[in-house]
């Protein structure tokens, strides 16, 4: 079993809709989780921060973690055609070698006007 | 704003030459990394390093070594180009206690003929 997994999309919806998009993972040790939006040809850009179990809001994106269920989502309300981009979910763990992320590949996402 | 910059943003190199990819970050981060990223099989962690003159090895060193003489710059060498090298390149960095999440450069769209 990978430690990171993330379902490749491609994920297209109509503009105005919500966007769920989800990470599972397998190490219990994990506590700091990220996402990162990758545009098209451009390195990634962190988009939210989450430190151990629930929700962050930031404008139209809010990220929750379920550690219970080692289950983090990356929710986009009134979704844009500017949110048209790669996102990829990230974790790392507390002590020796934390400074290290475990990366998901990442789901590709479309917003069709 | 974090700002880190890569060198070039796409290279076309010969196989058999010496490549150097140059990444600067101006926030000070103790911390630095190499990546490269291709279709399918997402980030890869090549080479990072947590201090000056400090290094370690990633998932898939070889065929690559690194150089870091002053905080703010790492390098990444190719010792001998190699067509099974083409890829991006991405460079990040963060700091080393506190705070785990990383800022990439743009990155570099290598080809190796």
């Amino acid at each position: 079993q990978k430690e990171v997994e993330q379902d490749p999309g491609p994920l297209s919806v109509p503009e105005g809709a919500i966007v769920s998009l989800n990470c599972t993972y397998s190490n219990s040790a994990f506590q700091y989780f990220m996402w990162y939006r990758q545009y098209s040809r451009k390195g990634p850009e962190l988009l939210m921060y989450t430190y151990s179990s629930g929700n962050k809001e930031d404008g139209r994106f809010t990220a929750q973690v379920d550690k219970s269920s080692k289950y983090i989502s990356l929710f986009i309300r009134d979704s844009q055609p500017s949110d048209s981009a790669t996102y990829l979910c990230a974790m790392s763990a507390r002590g020796a070698g934390s400074y290290q992320l475990t990366f998901g590949k990442g789901t590709k996402l479309s917003v069709i006007p | 704003d974090v700002k880190v910059t890569q060198s070039s943003r796409y290279l076309v190199k010969r196989t058999g030459e010496k490549v150097f990819l140059e990444c600067v970050q101006d926030m000070d981060h103790e911390n630095m990394f190499w990546y490269r990223q291709d279709p399918g099989l997402g980030l890869r962690l090549i080479y990072f390093s947590y201090d000056v003159k400090m290094k370690e090895k990633g998932d898939i060193p070889e065929g690559y070594s690194v150089s870091r003489e002053k905080k703010e710059r790492f390098s990444l060498i190719l010792e001998s180009a190699s067509t099974n090298q083409t890829s991006m390149y991405l460079c990040a960095s963060s700091f080393l206690a506190g705070a785990y999440e990383q800022y990439f450069g743009p990155g570099t769209r290598l080809t190796v003929t």
